[in-house]
């Protein structure tokens, strides 16, 4: 079975400070990758999604990843955060071989104005 | 497009009682995703369905939850009886096919007293 972790259960950062938060997954085969983000009192939202081509993916709201297939990660990073990036950030993994979404434990991102 | 809609946003109901959760997807969406987040347990996955079939069920906790998806825009998810540890945020989701990204509701807060 596939699993995802994310190992940064929480962070804390000052306004236009970098992030980087790290996913690995544990499947071998081909992989769809994804970073969703929840605003406090909110759904998941999709920030962005690997499925082939560019390994380095570019999201919405200056977010973007990097697949790296011999690391098994997807590591989400952003350059400059800001205070409304205070949220809590989701990788989920598909297998490609069927509809399920392995989700990591999340991380809790707060930024300090 | 409107969104993945659930109703109701927020639903308080006596331990006991019937608990029923709606949802409809995205329109032109093949598959139909419920999921439950508590601050204990996280994002779980309960069940899900792929052109209104249920595919894996697994998740559902036990009998007294139960889901249909008569048709390709609607689905419910049931409990009966309620019962505290039943409170979370219930959310549906839905993909467009196989191992695309998924889209979820704004969920319902489920609160059993």
């Amino acid at each position: 079975a596939q699993s995802v972790s994310q190992h940064n259960h929480h962070v804390i950062l000052s306004e236009a400070a970098s992030l980087e938060l790290g996913c690995n997954y544990s499947y071998g085969g081909t992989v769809n990758l994804f970073w969703y983000v929840q605003y406090p009192g909110q759904h998941l939202q999709l920030l962005l999604k690997y499925f082939s081509g560019d390994p380095l993916v570019k999201g919405i709201k200056g977010f973007e990843a990097e697949f790296i297939k011999s690391k098994f990660s997807f590591n989400l990073r952003k350059p400059s955060v800001q205070w409304s990036d205070t949220a809590e950030y989701f990788c989920a993994v598909n297998n490609n071989a069927g509809n399920m979404l392995t989700f990591g434990g999340g991380t809790r991102l707060m930024v300090k104005p | 497009d409107a969104g993945v809609i659930q109703s109701p946003r927020h639903e308080v109901t006596e331990m006991g009682q019937e608990v029923t959760l709606r949802c409809k997807p995205i329109s032109g969406h093949n598959s139909l995703f419920w999921y439950r987040q508590t601050m204990m347990r996280g994002l779980e996955l309960l069940i899900y369905f792929n052109n209104n079939v249920p595919i894996d069920d697994s998740g559902m906790p036990e009998d007294r939850f139960s889901a249909k998806m008569p048709n390709a825009s609607f689905s419910t998810l049931k409990i009966q009886p309620s019962e505290p540890r039943d409170s979370a945020v219930y959310f549906c989701a839905s993909s467009l096919s196989q191992g695309t990204a998924q889209y979820f509701g704004p969920g319902t807060r489920l609160t059993v007293t």
